[in-house]
């Protein structure tokens, strides 16, 4: 059964840093493009960042391109998403999430439980 | 990026009932287009690809439709378990972007 597991969200100041963990299992991890996506009261669902299966190509969001860096462990079976200067506006719910795809068209499935990142003083 | 809208924004119906929510694209995005259901608490969960295909183990109730700039999902016959919020993606351009969502409610 295909699961993908987020960590590492929690309580930030502004201007802080975080990184968060995703591990995944139940399918061949090297295979997929793997993103990460927000979830914001103010900004609904949010793609943030996605790298190719061997790490070769990343992209970003231009919200938060130079402040976030994506990152894949194909070994380990995990995701990263390292986040640095943090402002209110990165306050939401992450998602990893596997891009799966036929032909010419490509989805979000599947999707990570979450974890919870608030920035706040 | 492509901006993408829903409507309505919210709805209540009954079970049993059969309801319609319509996205549309900024710009023409062939049949790219993909939806989600999201219940309370719980991560979305990807239903249709292609403007219309489903996805394996959705069931039939549900249905999309459109191309380009036009989209839309209906369920029929409702069951308990439809209620939830429901986003449509565009996967053309990048950045990939979401509708705002449209939540049914029971009525």
């Amino acid at each position: 059964q295909v699961h993908l597991v987020e960590s590492g969200g929690g309580l930030v100041k502004p201007g802080g840093s975080l990184r968060l963990s995703c591990e995944a299992s139940g399918f061949i991890f090297s295979d997929f493009y793997m993103s990460w996506i927000r979830q914001s009261p103010g900004k609904g669902l949010e793609w943030l960042s996605q790298i190719s299966e061997n790490s070769a190509t990343t992209q970003y969001a231009d919200s938060v391109k130079g402040r976030f860096t994506i990152s894949r462990d194909n070994a380990k079976n995990s995701l990263f998403l390292d986040m640095t200067s943090l402002t209110s506006d990165d306050t939401g719910m992450y998602y990893c999430v596997t891009e799966g795809g036929f032909g010419d068209y490509d989805w979000f499935d599947p999707w990570g439980q979450g974890t919870l990142v608030i920035v706040s003083s | 990026d492509v901006q993408m809208t829903q409507s309505p924004s919210s709805l209540s119906a009954s079970l049993g009932d059969t309801i319609t929510i319509t996205c549309r694209a900024s710009q023409r995005i062939g049949r790219w287009l993909n939806w989600y259901q999201q219940r309370p608490g719980k991560a979305p969960r990807f239903l249709i690809y292609g403007a219309s295909t489903l996805q394996s183990g959705v069931p039939s109730r549900f249905s999309g439709s459109g191309s380009e700039t036009h989209f839309t999902l209906t369920i029929s016959s409702l069951q308990p378990e439809d209620f939830a919020t429901y986003y449509c993606q565009q996967g053309y351009y990048t950045p990939r972007t979401f509708g705002p969502g449209t939540k049914v409610e029971f009525k």
